[in-house]
């Protein structure tokens, strides 16, 4: 069965910090690779998301993630943080030709202005 | 406009009554969904149908029928609730069913509160 890992459950930065949110996921065979965020009692939207192609995705509000097939991650980056930054981020991996989308348990993440 | 849509967006009811909630998508999609988010924030798959049909039941309670009129919605619901059951219910839609390449967009969630 797959499962999704963020081992960061909440990470607290300063304004203008850099981030990196880990994601790691179990499963032997072609994935595709998704990034939400979830605002304060908002929906999940979608941050950004890696089908086939170059491993660096760049998604909105600057954020960008990178999948290292030999290492099963796709870590989220954003070079400089904001306030408005501040939500839970979730990593989720589905198969090719399924649908079930598997997420992590989220990272929550404040940044301090 | 609204792409994925449910109703309502809080649920405050006691144990063991009857409750459901409804989700529809304007976005043209085949493929509809129901998450369950729990306090942990864990979100975990329930349902899936395509096309109106059937497609993923995880182990979820049978109090638990999802029906899907058309494929433009996709209604939960849940008969004798139960204080487990309190949790922020989301509905998703995306294209197709197999699709490669098919994100899946997500509602503004339900708030379920059992008393």
């Amino acid at each position: 069965a797959q499962s999704v890992s963020q081992h960061n459950h909440h990470v607290i930065l300063s304004e203008a910090a850099s981030l990196e949110l880990g994601c790691n996921y179990s499963y032997g065979g072609t994935v595709n690779l998704f990034w939400y965020v979830q605002y304060p009692g908002q929906h999940l939207q979608l941050l950004l998301k890696y089908f086939s192609g170059d491993p660096l995705v760049k998604g909105i509000k600057g954020f960008e993630a990178e999948f290292i097939k030999s290492k099963f991650s796709f870590n989220l980056r954003k070079p400089s943080v904001q306030w408005s930054d501040t939500a839970e981020y979730f990593c989720a991996v589905n198969s090719r030709g399924a649908n079930n989308l598997f997420f992590g348990t989220g990272t929550r993440l404040t940044v301090i202005p | 406009d609204t792409a994925v849509s449910q109703t309502p967006k809080y649920l405050v009811t006691q144990m063991g009554n009857d409750k459901s909630i409804k989700c529809e998508q304007n976005l043209g999609h085949d493929t509809m969904y129901w998450y369950k988010q729990d306090s942990k924030k864990f979100l975990k798959i329930m349902f899936s149908y395509n096309n109106k049909e059937l497609i993923i039941n995880e182990t979820v309670p049978n109090r638990f029928s999802p029906k899907s009129p058309d494929k433009a919605h996709l209604n939960l619901h849940i008969n004798s609730l139960e204080l487990g059951d309190s949790a922020v219910y989301f509905c998703a839609s995306s294209l197709r069913l197999a699709g490669d390449t098919d994100t899946q967009y997500f509602g503004p969630g339900t708030r379920l509160t059992v008393l």
